[in-house]
């Protein structure tokens, strides 16, 4: 079975940094382009950026530029998106998600996400 | 304010037929395709329509998606009430070099 299992809940201060892992499985992880995807409470989805497995290349969304950092290790076939300065706006569900149906499409639609992983940030 | 603009909100009868539209640009639909995500209260989206109107294995044949220039409409044929979620629509935008999302439209089924 095709799927992605991320780490659990975080709760950070403003100003800290997370790291979220995801797990990927039933499919051969470099082969495919892994995305993240914010939700905050009530809101809809924003796209935060990609990794392709394969050599590392990133893409970050505008927004995330400069305060967010994705990475794959592909001897875990696992994704990681790193996140850093929280702040309160930031208190959000992030899930990682991959298109398994297309190689090396990064413009893809997703068919696999992980559960989500729920970040809160307090100050 | 999203990239692609969808209406908030839909709504309609158990049996009816209902569509959410979803607009953009030359940018992002106008030059890529558009995909369609349900989401319920709680959970992980799900993917309804990719590739403007192809579905995933196991997504019932009620579901089906069209585009038309630089806009794209999901419509849902005999509406039920486990229908009722949330859907959005998305694309890859040229300009922005990512994926961009509708703001989603909440379906109610009366």
């Amino acid at each position: 079975e095709v799927q992605l299992v991320q780490s659990g809940a975080e709760v950070k201060k403003s100003g800290a940094t997370v790291k979220i892992s995801c797990k990927a499985s039933g499919y051969t992880f470099s082969d495919y382009y892994m995305h993240w995807v914010q939700q905050a409470p009530g809101k809809g989805l924003e796209w935060m950026g990609l990794i392709d497995p394969e050599d590392g290349e990133t893409t970050y969304a505008e927004k995330f530029q400069g305060r967010v950092t994705i990475t794959a290790d592909t001897s875990t076939d696992t994704g990681y998106m790193e996140l850093s300065s929280l702040r309160s706006e930031d208190t959000a569900v992030y899930y990682c998600a991959t298109p398994s149906y297309s190689t090396s499409c990064y413009t893809c639609a997703f068919d696999i996400w992980g559960q989500g992983t729920m970040v809160t940030v307090s100050s | 304010q999203s990239v692609l603009t969808q209406p908030p909100s839909a709504s309609g009868t158990p049996g009816q037929r209902v569509t959410i539209s979803c607009s953009g640009s030359s940018f992002n639909i106008g030059s890529n395709t558009v995909n369609w995500y349900q989401q319920f209260p709680g959970t992980a989206p799900k993917l309804l329509i990719y590739r403007n109107n192809q579905r995933p294995s196991g997504v019932p044949d009620r579901f089906s998606g069209s585009k038309s220039g630089t806009s794209g409409s999901l419509a849902i044929s005999g509406l039920q009430s486990e229908d009722e979620a949330d859907y959005y629509c998305a694309a890859w935008d040229d300009s922005l070099t990512g994926q961009v999302f509708g703001g989603g439209t909440k379906l109610t089924v009366l």
